[in-house]
């Protein structure tokens, strides 16, 4: 089955400076990457996804590359803001195969201003 | 993400009981799935249903059980074989082909 690996664990940053948290995956049949922002005590919320038809996605400040050959993925935050503290979770599944979605395990981001 | 229902928010649970987890959607999804969080830790699958009266084992799925009698129900049950069960379990739901997974509130288990 699917195994995710997510890296780093933790990650602190300036206000204004770029994050970028990395994923790889082990089934070359996953062609959905969605990426999720959890706030403590709360639900996972969707920030941007990515299908393996396309390299790149980009959402205002948020971006995520995906490179099948290598199978891994990556989202880039740029201009961190305090509001982007959270942890984030990378996930992996094949649709088609009627997998389920299987998460990393996350990494929690924390920006001082 | 307001289309799937979760209950109890918070549950206590004695050791020995068994105790059932609700998730009910309105979303006429047909894939349904249960997550368990730990503290610090990410999601990991307990069970996920495609179909009404199918569904699937995740990685973590001793000590628990579900049914899927109705399309837009989801109930786990955490047996007293699961004995550490104190965490967060989180309800999910898709349309079966891709698309957004969506999220319930979730539900706290703590044993007491």
């Amino acid at each position: 089955g699917e195994n995710v690996e997510q890296h780093p664990s933790t990650l602190s940053v300036q206000e204004g400076d770029s994050a970028v948290i990395k994923c790889t995956y082990s089934d070359s049949a996953s062609n959905y990457f969605p990426w999720y922002k959890q706030e403590l005590g709360k639900r996972p919320q969707l920030i941007i996804d990515i299908r393996s038809n396309v390299g790149e996605k980009k959402d205002q400040r948020i971006a995520v590359t995906l490179n099948k050959t290598a199978k891994h993925f990556s989202l880039h935050i740029t201009e961190t803001q305090p509001e982007d503290s959270a942890v984030y979770f990378c996930a992996a599944t094949s649709w088609q195969a009627g997998t389920a979605l299987i998460f990393g395990k996350g990494t929690t981001l924390s920006v001082s201003s | 993400d307001g289309g799937i229902t979760q209950s109890p928010k918070y549950l206590f649970r004695k050791e020995g009981q068994n105790v059932t987890l609700s998730c009910e959607q309105n979303l006429n999804h047909d894939a349904m799935y249960w997550y368990r969080q730990d503290p610090g830790q990410g999601l990991r699958l307990i069970y996920y249903s495609q179909i009404v009266n199918d569904f699937q084992k995740g990685d973590i799925a001793e000590g628990y059980s579900v049914s899927r009698e109705k399309k837009e129900s989801f109930p786990l049950t955490v047996t007293s074989a699961q004995k550490n069960p104190t965490a967060f379990y989180l309800c999910a739901s898709t349309v079966t082909g891709g698309n957004t997974i969506y999220f319930g509130e979730g539900s706290w288990l703590t044993v007491v």
